[in-house]
């Protein structure tokens, strides 16, 4: 499969807890993204990635969530101190650099869905 | 604050032709228009990108305007398995980031 994967697919955990999603991009992709996306609301913008360079954070990451790209190739997202607001399915996307500042087509992986008791 | 925004539901019958329509005041000069099918507990998947006046696929034709305010999404001849939410993503101007509409639920009937 040449597609786009993240792991774990799910996460349940009590509040307070750490927990930390990996997302591995398609292969040749250099720019990957992190999305949240709460139910019956469409994904929402959190951060991306040009091979190891976060360029880009939403307002929306918070202090508690940090987001690495070592090597430019998987990335992982944590969540510190989880609270119950950040249940939520978190989606993965990769594309290859876009021309002129466009953005080009992101493949989405499954999702990371994650439940804060 | 700028929105992308589509009807929150449309139904449809098998076998017709649905448009579902993304309107996006502020859209980045240029920069693409993308849409993407959503199932339940999985992620978007990608059905057709375009930038201006019409682009056509296997599954699906994007309507753009010259003023590129707004975009339609045309599925000819949709089946059960079309049931879906639907949503466009477009970069905004002023920002960025990129902003995923409010959604469309298609529900397809018999």
């Amino acid at each position: 499969d040449t597609g786009v994967s993240q792991n774990p697919r799910h996460k349940i955990t009590k509040r307070g807890q750490n927990v930390t999603f990996r997302c591995d991009p398609i292969s040749e992709h250099n720019r990957l993204y992190w999305y949240r996306q709460t139910l019956g609301q469409g994904p929402e913008f959190l951060t991306y990635f040009q091979n190891e360079a976060q360029l880009e954070k939403s307002r929306l990451l918070s202090d508690r969530f940090s987001a690495e790209r070592p090597k430019g190739s998987f990335s992982t997202l944590e969540i510190q101190r989880t609270e119950q607001g950040d249940s939520a399915m978190y989606l993965c996307a990769s594309s290859s650099s876009g021309t002129g500042g466009k953005w080009e087509t992101q493949y989405f992986g499954p999702g990371t869905r994650l439940l804060v008791l | 604050l700028a929105k992308t925004t589509q009807p929150i539901s449309m139904d449809s019958y098998e076998g017709q032709e649905v448009n579902i329509t993304c309107s996006h005041n502020n859209i980045a000069t240029n920069d693409y228009i993308t849409w993407y099918q959503q199932f339940p507990s999985q992620g978007p998947r990608f059905i057709i990108q375009g930038y201006k006046t019409k682009v056509t696929n296997e599954v699906a034709s994007l309507f753009i305007p010259a003023d590129r305010k707004s975009s339609t999404l045309s599925l000819p001849r949709v089946s059960l398995s079309d049931t879906a939410v639907y949503y466009c993503l477009v970069a905004l101007r002023g920002f960025q980031k990129l902003v995923f509409g409010t959604g469309t639920r298609l529900l397809v009937s018999p």
